[in-house]
């Protein structure tokens, strides 16, 4: 049972653009969300997060939304730059003692120049 | 550079034989996870040791274990290898207060079984 799941293996943007990566969860246990970057050959690297009580989080050209209610959150990237291409996992925590990320299986995002 | 440490970065091993995988976290670091990534699949997550002791356990195989020692890195020993456990292998370590599960990644040990 797949709990967070990326359903866009890839997606292409031209540089400049907006970039959209979407991400749904099951678990309505889930209350903090986080986005991961990961460059070929590197271990995956934090990006930016969200808290379940809150619906929007900002850091520059990185936004997150969450909507709880369609389970669902996006990672908005404005403007898109070459250098953002790498593969996005999106990951979601349940508070407890053991705080254990569980992710989806990632989107290939690749920024056109 | 996230502070954790993963060696190998890259082995070859045959099919049956037995690795071992070695991470040392963060300092001050508590607790450590291992993941696996397959070819196009996403981070499945293995085995968390907190202090030395077991957490919790997730898909990892009963050919596979894990442990955590008193300087706090961690082996993971991957047994009777089949050609599907080739993957990589990330260690990832948890800041000891964190209200967020935020982890920081290891490189990663990048395991071929031929």
């Amino acid at each position: 049972d797949q709990q967070v799941k990326q359903n866009s293996p890839s997606l292409s943007v031209q540089e400049g653009r907006i970039s959209i990566l979407n991400c749904d969860y099951t678990n309505s246990m889930f209350d903090y969300f986080l986005w991961y970057k990961k460059y070929p050959a590197e271990g995956p690297t934090f990006l930016i997060s969200i808290s379940s009580i809150k619906d929007k989080n900002e850091d520059g050209r990185f936004t997150v939304f969450l909507n709880k209610s369609a389970k669902h959150l996006s990672l908005h990237i404005v403007p898109s730059q070459p250098g953002d291409s790498a593969v996005y996992f999106c990951a979601a925590s349940v508070s407890g003692s053991a705080r254990q990320l569980t992710f989806g299986s990632g989107t290939q995002l690749t920024v056109l120049p | 550079d996230s502070g954790v440490t993963q060696t190998p970065k890259h082995l070859i091993t045959a099919t049956g034989q037995r690795v071992t995988l070695r991470c040392s976290p963060r300092s001050g670091d508590l607790s450590v996870y291992w993941y696996q990534q397959s070819l196009d699949q996403g981070l499945q997550f293995l085995i968390q040791y907190y202090n030395g002791e077991e957490r919790a356990k997730g898909n990892i195989l009963e050919r596979f274990s894990a442990q955590q020692f008193p300087d706090l890195h961690s082996e993971l020993n991957l047994s009777s290898l089949e050609l599907g456990d080739s993957a990589l292998y990330f260690c990832a370590s948890q800041p000891t207060r964190s209200n967020t599960g935020e982890l920081f990644f290891g490189e990663g040990s990048r395991l071929t079984v031929l």
